[in-house]
């Protein structure tokens, strides 16, 4: 059984850095095909792509949040962390972490509960 | 800056039929985008419907299919159900740079 779940900071301030980290179970991000994307969802908005980091250590980001952007995975404890700088009000959002099989070319068939973030001073 | 356009909302009768499309602004829609669709219910996390254009997930209802349509992806809902009211996106890959979701499709059963 798949399962991811999103945890960080609830509540950041305009300007910081924000740190969020998926945990998940039920698969390895060592296994060939695998891949973990983090996904956002402003509130009332639609569903936008951020960054996905493959098996082999192969990351896709945004190119428009590119320059503010960090996957990084740990294998070892089933984490995927995403950092996002210079946070901005029109950054609070819900952001999801969610699987993919890059094999079958399934984005995105397991997804996290979300965590929302509100960016304000 | 690469845009994918779905319609904002469309309404459909109970036992209806009712076709969702998903563009982009590169140009036609070919399986080479691996469309994959997904419905939100609110309060919810989205849940996969359709990868690689037309293949459905194992929990995916049988009234739900994927194909390409026009130039364009398509989710088709055939005997729509009052529990299909919703939110549908679809993800389009651009390959060897990144995916973009389209801006959602309301979907009303009424």
């Amino acid at each position: 059984q798949i399962t991811l779940k999103e945890s960080g900071p609830t509540l950041v301030k305009p300007t910081q850095t924000l740190t969020l980290t998926c945990t998940f179970s039920g698969f390895s991000l060592s296994t060939s095909g695998v891949g973990v994307g983090w996904i956002r969802q402003p509130p009332g908005k639609a569903l936008e792509w951020l960054a996905l980091v493959y098996w082999d250590g192969d990351k896709r980001y945004s190119p428009s949040l590119k320059s503010r952007l960090t996957i990084t995975k740990d294998t070892s404890k089933n984490q995927v962390v995403l950092t996002m700088t210079n946070m901005d009000p029109v950054d609070t959002a819900t952001y999801y972490c969610a699987h993919v099989n890059w094999d079958l070319r399934i984005f995105f068939n397991y997804w996290g509960q979300g965590t929302l973030v509100t960016v304000s001073s | 800056q690469t845009v994918v356009t779905q319609e904002p909302s469309l309404t459909v009768s109970p036992g209806g039929t009712v076709t969702l499309t998903c563009a982009s602004s590169t140009g036609a829609v070919t399986s080479g985008y691996y469309p994959n669709w997904f419905q939100q219910k609110p309060g919810q996390a989205p849940r996969a419907l359709i990868y690689s254009t037309s293949n459905k997930h194992s929990w995916t209802p049988a009234r739900f299919s994927g194909s390409l349509l026009g130039g364009k992806a398509a989710l088709t809902l055939s005997g729509v159900q009052p529990e299909d009211e919703a939110e549908y996106y679809c993800l389009l890959y651009y390959t060897g740079t990144q995916g973009v979701f389209g801006g959602g499709t309301k979907l009303t059963v009424l």
